[in-house]
């Protein structure tokens, strides 16, 4: 099946500092991408749709100059966690999706941030 | 996207049949029924889809009533490492764009 990967797994950051985590679909090319977000012991929360080559589109209550997302090819996007605060500190998803079917979206391992 | 209902949580013996129910009274003609498994610190997995009638893979089953309102992923002899969350989604088959949103999901322990 197709792969996703994120980078990095795990990552650690002071309070105020940005993060970059990356979303690459390894064996197809994802015109689309979301970016998840969850807590411990809750589901996962979408943050944004990005489409390749334009602006993302957010959820409501989900600051766009804060996390900021990139997806400028078709197997790469990128969240910015910028000015990092402790209640930043979660799990972060990624899926992408190709040209097929509804259910096929394919998610990432996820990235565990964590801001001191 | 249909509103989903599921129970929070359940609890199994190993090697037993584990039956989960969702609810999707408002699915609409093209939506489709999805389950996903989420173990801890991972990403969610892909399970099984169906539109109706009955649906088998290698790993699970996916019954789906006429009326569609409403669907049930079996999970056979259920062994410990079974253990996650799962998640039934409802949505249109043909909608490319748009994304996955996840309920509460059913949080399934097994149990040696």
């Amino acid at each position: 099946g197709a792969v996703v990967s994120q980078h990095p797994s795990r990552v650690i950051c002071k309070s105020g500092t940005s993060v970059k985590i990356e979303c690459r679909s390894l064996d197809f090319q994802a015109t689309t991408m979301f970016w998840y977000r969850q807590f411990p012991k809750q589901s996962l929360m979408l943050m944004a749709t990005s489409n390749e080559g334009s602006k993302a589109t957010y959820e409501q209550g989900v600051e766009k100059d804060k996390f900021l997302i990139n997806h400028a090819s078709l197997t790469l996007s990128t969240l910015t966690v910028t000015s990092a605060h402790p209640e930043d500190s979660s799990f972060y998803i990624c899926s992408a999706r190709g040209t097929g079917s509804f259910h096929e979206q394919y998610f990432g391992p996820g990235t565990r941030l964590t801001v001191t | 996207l249909a509103k989903t209902t599921q129970p929070i949580s359940m609890d199994s013996y190993e090697g037993q049949e584990v039956n989960i129910t969702c609810s999707h009274n408002n699915i609409a003609t093209n939506d489709y029924i999805t389950w996903y498994q989420q173990f801890p610190s991972q990403g969610p997995r892909f399970i099984i889809q169906g539109y109706k009638t009955k649906v088998t893979n290698e790993v699970a089953s996916l019954f789906i009533p006429a009326d569609r309102k409403s669907s049930t992923l079996s999970l056979p002899r259920v062994s410990l490492s079974d253990t996650a969350v799962y998640y039934c989604l409802v949505g249109d088959e043909n909608s490319g764009n748009t994304p996955l949103v996840f309920g509460k999901g059913t949080r399934l322990s097994v149990i040696a």
